[in-house]
């Protein structure tokens, strides 16, 4: 079975650009969760989608927003970047939504100049 | 307000001797708690789990222990590897919402000494 691929792999953007990032989960995986890694803040939650439908919000700010298609891939979106937006963006995958181990993709990383 | 923490950024241990990684918790309806480990430039692989009912778990090199009363798991490795320099995360599934989603430490990176 392929592992969660998330594309791109890197990505640089400026302060204001918007970016968009894809998460292929792990076929049969019906749950997508995101995460966020920065240097010494671990892995912050940012939120989980389930046939669709978006289950759990991290707090985070409305400027970063998901979605889930009916194949279960997701695309997680950022608007108005800003520099504090560098990170590590890690999408997970699990077959339901109450199995608590999550697959991880290899992330992207994402630079805002 | 964090709910599992790991106070030690980094560790750094001889191979062959054990490694010792700590985490705490603060939510005492946690029922469940996990380690990862994440090498450079990729995503954080499962590693062993430890359920509340119990207060040990082994598999192979790697041994988890639970102490529910302190609130407090740690993450045995005997011996330690060149192989096992990883930044590892413990975690715990909290019942927010309607589906268990897993709150991460911020992680300790271990580095084992050749």
């Amino acid at each position: 079975k392929a592992g969660v691929t998330q594309t791109p792999r890197y990505l640089i953007k400026t302060r204001g650009q918007q970016v968009t990032l894809s998460c292929s989960p792990i076929s049969g995986h019906r749950s997508v969760s995101w995460y966020q890694q920065t240097p010494g803040q671990g892995l912050q939650f940012l939120f989980e989608y389930f046939s669709e439908t978006q289950r759990n919000k991290g707090n985070f700010p409305g400027r970063f927003s998901g979605r889930q298609f009916s194949n279960s891939r997701s695309e997680m979106n950022v608007s108005t970047l800003e520099l504090g937006d560098s990170a590590l963006y890690l999408c997970a995958s699990r077959p339901g939504a109450i199995n608590e181990k999550l697959f991880f993709g290899s992330g992207t990383q994402l630079s805002v100049l | 307000d964090q709910q599992v923490k790991q106070n030690s950024p980094s560790l750094s241990v001889q191979e062959g001797r054990i490694s010792i990684l700590n985490c705490d918790y603060t939510n005492s309806m946690f029922d469940y708690f996990l380690w990862y480990k994440k090498y450079p430039a990729e995503g954080p692989t499962f590693l062993i789990s430890i359920s509340s009912i119990k207060d040990k778990n082994e598999d192979g090199r790697f041994t988890v222990f639970l102490n529910k009363s302190a609130k407090h798991l740690s993450l045995h490795i005997v011996p330690s590897q060149p192989g096992d320099s990883a930044v590892y995360f413990c975690a715990a599934p909290n019942s927010a919402g309607s589906a268990r989603q897993l709150t991460f430490g911020s992680g300790t990176q271990l580095t084992v000494l050749p």
